[in-house]
Formats: C-alpha cells, structure tokens, sequence
C-alpha cells in the first residue's frame, strides 16, 4: 500500500543531543512537509520541499534542519539548538505544492526531552 | 497574513446529534479550503474540500460550504456516531508568498453513546 512512514513512533532526546526524525513516502510525491503539533495550537510548518535537493523555511525553522537527497526520503534533525523540542512531529506529502492538493500524512513521531 | 479560526473545544455530544463546528479564515488570495480529521495517535487526513466560492465539500456525511461573503466554512453533520470522536481541523491554502497549507487550532469532539 502507498503511504508515509515515519520513525520511531516514540523519540526521547538528552540535552545538548541531536536527533534525526525519518519520513520515507512511496506515492511518488514531489513535495514533502514537516510540520510540529502543540497541544491547542494546531499543525506549524517547520521546513517543506517542492523538489530534490531543494528545500525551504516554514514559520518555525530556527533550531530545526533538513535534507531532500532522494525524492521519496525528507528527514529531519532536531538540535540541540531547539530549546523546546518537546512535541508531535507530522510529515506530509502532496503531488505538488497547487493550492488545489491535499495534503497525506504519516503516522508521527512524539519526541520528548529526558 | 492568512489564518484560520475554530471554534473552541472540547464538543461533547450524544450519539445521533446535529454537529456544528465554525471555521473562520483571513487571506489575501482566493484559497483552497479543507477539514482534516486526526483520530487518536495518528496523522490527519483529508476529510472534505472546497476549491471556489459557494462549493460544498462532502463526505462520510460531513459537509462544508465555502462562503467568500462571511470568510467561513463551517462542517456540519446531521447525526454523528461514537466513531466520529476525533480531533478536527480546518484549514487553507494559497500560493501567496509561496505555498503553504494553514491550519487552524483543531476542535476535539467527543460523542457518547
């Protein structure tokens, strides 16, 4: 079945660590998205990509970073510069970035500091 | 900038009751407009959409009408079932400034049987 997977399900980081959240997407997708979830805030973009090898900052980047090497693979690594990282991190992926497109989602990942 | 507004949660209804959950939005474009639904422990997914003014969205019994004159786009339904129980989220896109999809705080329903 096509879909997004993202790993580990459950994250835990120890201060000054850096952490890397995978999503891998077999829809043959061109854009991937990460976006944070805050209990009562609802979804932030924190980076997305409309191709490969090519990326761009969302509303809350800072202390976030990413690479788009292959089409189908769009992880993201949490570093130690992000002071609060404790929260529900969503990929997503759509045809293209229309405004017309939908958007698919894994399954997240929960990341918490120790 | 662009923004989506929801109504406050949690909603609790008894199976087989009228639900109404109000979405607002601001843009500077002629957006797109959708209800993404999250179960628990799980991503969203797409559970309506509107592409144009005075569209409806349907599905699963839900429904939403885009209204450019009153910026909202309200999801209905007529008798909602325990399985409707989820957290529910309104959201748009547009292309200005670069794509981004939008989304509001979310509104979590409860439904007793």
């Amino acid at each position: 079945d096509g879909g997004i997977t993202q790993s580990p399900k459950y994250l835990f980081r120890k201060e000054g660590q850096n952490v890397t959240l995978s999503c891998e997407q077999n829809l043959n997708h061109d854009a991937m998205y990460w976006y944070r979830q805050d209990p009562g805030q609802g979804l932030r973009l924190i980076y997305y990509s409309q191709i490969v090898n090519d990326f761009q900052k969302g509303d809350i980047a800072e202390g976030y970073s990413v690479s788009r090497e292959k089409k189908e693979s769009f992880p993201l690594t949490v570093t130690s510069a992000q002071k609060n990282p404790t929260a529900f991190y969503l990929c997503a992926s759509s045809k293209s970035t229309g405004t017309n497109e939908k958007l698919f989602f894994g399954s997240g990942t929960q990341l918490s500091v120790l | 900038g662009n923004s989506v507004t929801q109504m406050e949660g949690p909603v609790t209804l008894s199976e087989e009751a009228f639900l109404t959950i109000n979405c607002t939005y601001t843009a500077t474009g002629y957006p797109s407009l959708f209800w993404y639904v999250q179960y628990p422990g799980e991503g969203l997914q797409l559970l309506l959409k509107a592409t144009k003014a005075d569209d409806k969205g349907s599905n699963k019994g839900f429904e939403a009408t885009y209204r450019k004159e009153t910026t909202s786009f309200h999801l209905e339904k007529g008798s909602v079932q325990v399985s409707d129980s989820a957290v529910y989220f309104c959201a748009l896109s547009d292309n200005t400034g670069g794509f981004k999809t939008i989304f509001g705080a979310g509104t979590r329903l409860f439904v007793k049987a």
